[in-house]
């Protein structure tokens, strides 16, 4: 069985800012991990994946995350916030032989001036 | 390439309506998924292709609910006798064959049911 956390519902930062977005798995084979994001009534965007190269990984528009194998940990960090960087941002994980990723519930990221 | 469309982007029926959604995957993508996002949620997967095979639709959330890919081509997703339960997004995604998971997202339909 396979499941996402996704700790925090809200995360406010000030522009400039450090972000970083919790993410924690449950998966009991290697997993491929997946971050998106979603801008208002838009679908999903891949910001990044991880799939058992490097364990830190580097997306788009600056953002990059690490994988934890010990603390069952994908969190997305980006070093400095832009007013553009709200949004919503799913995790994701697949595991096994499936195609089917399972989502977690969600990060809004507010980005204060 | 022009990406994952989907139509329309907005829908209001009456309750007890049916409603039909089409999506067009990237072209080259043999796999193509069928999501509901309710507010305030991720995507919940209901069913997914692999060309004109549906591999998993035991997920699909009740008998109301059916999906085609006839062709191997563009999808459709049913809504037999809508109920207002039933409002929410509906997301399209494809994938290549041979992909590590990663999915490419339309932009969504948006069912309101009054």
């Amino acid at each position: 069985a396979q499941s996402v956390t996704q700790l925090g519902s809200h995360v406010s930062v000030s522009e400039g800012a450090l972000v970083l977005l919790r993410c924690n798995y449950s998966s009991s084979v290697p997993p491929y991990l997946f971050w998106y994001v979603q801008y208002p009534n838009q679908g999903l965007q891949l910001l990044l994946k991880y799939t058992s190269a490097a364990t830190l990984v580097k997306g788009i528009n600056g953002f990059e995350a690490e994988f934890k194998k010990s603390e069952t940990s994908f969190h997305l960090t980006k070093p400095s916030a832009h007013m553009s960087d709200a949004a919503e941002y799913f995790c994701a994980v697949i595991s096994g032989g499936s195609y089917i990723p399972t989502f977690g519930r969600g990060t809004s990221l507010i980005v204060h001036p | 390439d022009t990406g994952v469309s989907q139509n329309p982007r907005h829908k209001i029926t009456k309750r007890g309506q049916n409603v039909t959604f089409r999506c067009d995957p990237i072209s080259e993508h043999n796999r193509l998924y069928w999501y509901r996002q309710t507010l305030g949620q991720g995507p919940e997967f209901l069913t997914y292709f692999q060309n004109e095979a549906q591999l998993e639709k035991s997920r699909l959330l009740s008998d109301r609910f059916s999906a085609e890919r006839p062709k191997g081509s563009f999808s459709t997703l049913e809504i037999q006798r809508t109920e207002q339960g039933d409002s929410a997004m509906y997301l399209c995604a494809s994938s290549e064959r041979g992909g590590r998971g990663e999915q490419y997202f339309g932009p969504g339909t948006r069912l309101t049911v009054t």
